[in-house]
């Protein structure tokens, strides 16, 4: 079982819509979770740590949900570009980061 | 705050040639260093951490290997690369020991 798993997407949504994306992880001890947003052909950059109370920033919401161990982004109002591959990030310990695979989103005018 | 260096940007290498990525990190000391691989649609595969000069732990075997020679600089090498080396090479820092961030990658084609 992989430690991370993404649905590769893609997600094609209209211009203003609402999409959310989950990622699973199977380490119960996982410590830190982030989201980061990639461009194509560009490094990965990061979009926001998911804290335990969930947090927003602007259009974004990151929750955690330790007991099923998933991780989520919703994005409201989906603007043209936020058109990327986003992925999901989980921390065990200091050097044992585990990428997903990456959720392509691409929205449409 | 901290930055990032990567180079090259892009390169075509044949096969059987040698390899050299070089990344600097400002900004920061003592920081932990990694070499990432990103190939065509897949994840990132970690390949090289180090937490200190001269320190360099492995992650997977392959014909490549990694270097430290100074605290701020991290080295990817490789004496003969394979077609299978082709892809997206980032090398990131980890940053207040939780958020890790990443350079402006490299695209090696072995052709």
């Amino acid at each position: 079982r992989k430690e991370v798993e993404q649905d590769p997407g893609p997600f094609n949504v209209p211009e203003g819509a609402t999409v959310a994306f989950n990622c699973t992880y199977s380490n119960s001890a996982s410590q830190s979770f982030f989201w980061y947003r990639q461009d194509c052909r560009k490094e990965p950059k990061l979009l926001m740590s998911v804290y335990s109370s969930g947090n927003e920033d602007g259009r974004f919401t990151a929750q955690l949900n330790r007991a099923s161990q998933y991780i989520s982004l919703l994005i409201r109002d989906s603007k043209l570009s936020d058109s990327a591959t986003y992925l999901c990030v989980v921390k065990v310990w200091a050097n044992n980061l585990f990428f997903g695979t990456g959720t392509r989103l691409t929205v449409i005018p | 705050s901290q930055t990032i260096h990567q180079w090259p940007a892009t390169l075509v290498q044949p096969v059987g040639s040698p390899l050299s990525l070089e990344c600097t990190v400002e900004g920061t000391s003592n920081p932990n260093l990694y070499w990432y691989r990103q190939a065509a649609g897949r994840g990132l595969q970690l390949l090289f951490y180090s937490v200190g000069i001269g320190q360099i732990s492995s992650e997977v075997p392959q014909n490549l290997s990694a270097s430290r020679p100074q605290d701020r600089q991290f080295i990817l090498s490789s004496k003969k690369l394979l077609l299978s080396d082709s892809g997206f090479y980032l090398c990131a820092c980890l940053h207040s020991g939780n958020t890790i961030y990443f350079g402006e990658g490299s695209w090696l084609t072995v052709v």
